[in-house]
């Protein structure tokens, strides 16, 4: 059972190059989030879906765009990357609304 | 804004002291959810808590939700290296989480 699965794990970037970071769970839930991390601070959340077929922002959505493509897979899209986006891209996803979430290994994105 | 506060954001400590984060709410909470992240890490689930009053323990862990339901604590007794890493709380469901708590531990 591999839970929820981020890919790639590192990536480098230029300024202005575009990327989609994937995301996806086998635990059948059925709400799914993106974060960023930025060094010594918490989490943010970016775009969230709260089930299938739809999406919603977060506190920082600006610069992201995200599809949910199925149950299973929630992808974030950076149409123009920055160096303000350098960050740690955690994916996570819960069956409901009262349950923990389950987090991915992360996303180490750099941008030159 | 955010739901719940946390303190403090940094704790350093002695090996073997004991250590304890607090998360403090405005409002009634339904729950409180637990989450450690070590350094390098991704979050990690520890506990949910529920009812008024609750105390759970995990081995040196002690998690207290008020009895007003307002504010939680995490305890550490006797700290380990193995404890270092921030810890997160998050209030009624809330998908969003606040800076947590760093804990260092010095050997």
């Amino acid at each position: 059972n591999a839970g929820v699965t981020q890919t790639p794990k590192f990536q480098v970037l230029k300024t202005g190059q575009s990327m989609t970071l994937q995301c996806a769970q086998d635990m059948n839930h059925n709400s799914m989030y993106w974060y960023r991390q930025d060094p010594g601070m918490g989490l943010r959340l970016i775009y969230y879906s709260a089930s299938e077929g739809t999406t919603d922002k977060g506190e920082v959505p600006n610069g992201y765009n995200v599809s949910r493509l199925n149950k299973r897979e929630f992808s974030l899209r950076l149409e123009s990357a920055a160096p303000s986006q350098t960050s740690v891209y955690f994916c996570a996803s819960r069956t409901g609304g009262r349950q923990p979430q389950h987090f991915g290994d992360g996303t180490r994105l750099s941008i030159l | 804004g955010q739901q719940v506060m946390q303190i403090p954001q940094y704790q350093h400590v002695q090996e073997g002291e004991d250590f304890t984060t607090y998360c403090n709410s405005s409002t009634t909470l339904s729950n409180i959810q637990w989450y450690k992240q070590r350094p390098g890490g991704h979050p990690v689930f520890l506990i949910q808590l529920v009812k008024s009053g609750e105390v759970k323990k995990q081995k040196r862990l002690t998690f207290q939700f008020g009895e007003a339901k307002k504010n939680s604590s995490l305890h550490i007794t006797a700290t380990q290296t193995t404890d270092v890493g921030t810890y997160f709380c998050s209030g009624n469901n809330d998908m969003r989480f606040g800076a947590g708590t760093r804990l260092t531990v010095k050997p």
